[in-house]
C-alpha cells in the first residue's frame, strides 16, 4: 500500500496557526471520511488527536483541528504551544479493507 | 483505567517466528476492533494486521500477508500477532492499539499500548 504524502516538516513560532497536509487518493482520503492524526513524542507511543477527518477526542485541545477537501485532509494547529513540537502522522481507511499512513511530519515550534 | 499491554517481543534470526501478545483491560474488549501497528527504527508508522471485535474479520497490510495472522481471545482480553517466515525489515516496535469507534474496524485508534520490539537478525 503506498503511503499518504505529508511535508517532512514544518515549523512556527509560540502562538502561531500551522497548517499539516496529508495527500491521498480516491482510494483512501477522497472517499472516505475516515482520516486521523496522531501525535508522536520522541519514544513515545503515538496520540490520536483527530478522528473521522473532524473529531477531537475527549482532551484534546480545540486548538487542534481537522479538514477534507478532495483527497487532501488537513491538520491546524492554532495558538502554537512549545508542547505541541512532535512528529505528526495521519492515516486514512483505503479500500479493500487496510490503513495507510503518511510518512510523518516534524513540527518545530521555534 | 483504559490500558494495552504488549509482551513477547525479542531477537529472532531470519525466517523465525515470533508471537506478541496484547492484554487489554478497563473497556469492553470484544465490542472493539483492534490493530497491530509497527515502526522500524527511525521510521514512520505502518499498519500491519487489524481484526474485528467478534473476531470474524481480518485484514493484512500487503508486506505482512501470508506470513503474519491476528487473533483476539476475548475471553482473556487479549490480542495476538502470529508472525513467521520474518524477515530483517520486520524489525520494529509492535504496537496494539483500540480502535475508538465501537462501529468502525479501520478507523482512528484512541488507545495505544507501550509497544515491544522486535529485531530479526542473525
Amino acid at each position: 500500500q503506498s503511503a499518504l504524502t505529508q511535508p517532512a516538516s514544518v515549523s512556527g513560532s509560540p502562538g502561531q496557526s500551522i497548517t499539516i497536509s496529508c495527500t491521498g487518493t480516491s482510494s483512501d482520503i477522497g472517499t472516505y471520511n475516515y482520516v486521523s492524526w496522531y501525535q508522536q513524542h520522541p519514544g513515545k507511543a503515538p496520540k490520536l488527536m483527530i478522528s473521522d477527518v473532524s473529531s477531537r477526542p475527549s482532551g484534546v485541545p480545540d486548538r487542534f483541528s481537522g479538514s477534507k477537501s478532495g483527497n487532501t485532509a488537513s491538520l491546524t494547529i492554532s495558538g502554537l504551544q512549545t508542547e505541541d513540537e512532535a512528529d505528526y502522522y495521519c492515516s486514512s481507511y483505503k479500500s479493500s479493507n487496510t490503513l495507510v499512513f503518511g510518512g510523518g511530519t516534524k513540527l518545530t515550534v521555534l | 483505567e483504559v490500558q494495552l499491554l504488549e509482551s513477547g517481543g525479542g531477537l529472532v534470526q531470519p525466517g523465525g517466528s515470533l508471537r506478541l501478545s496484547c492484554a487489554a483491560s478497563g473497556f469492553t474488549f470484544n465490542i472493539y476492533a483492534m490493530s497491530w501497528v509497527r515502526q522500524a527504527p527511525g521510521k514512520g508508522l505502518e499498519w500491519v494486521s487489524g481484526i474485528r471485535g467478534s473476531g470474524g474479520g481480518t485484514y493484512y497490510a500487503d508486506s505482512v500477508k501470508g506470513r503474519f495472522t491476528i487473533s483476539r481471545d476475548n475471553s482473556k482480553n487479549t490480542l495476538h500477532l502470529q508472525m513467521n517466515s520474518l524477515r530483517a525489515e520486520d524489525t520494529a516496535v509492535y504496537y496494539c492499539a483500540k480502535v475508538r469507534s465501537s462501529i468502525t474496524i479501520l478507523g482512528g485508534m484512541d488507545v495505544w499500548g507501550q509497544g515491544t520490539t522486535v529485531t530479526v537478525s542473525s
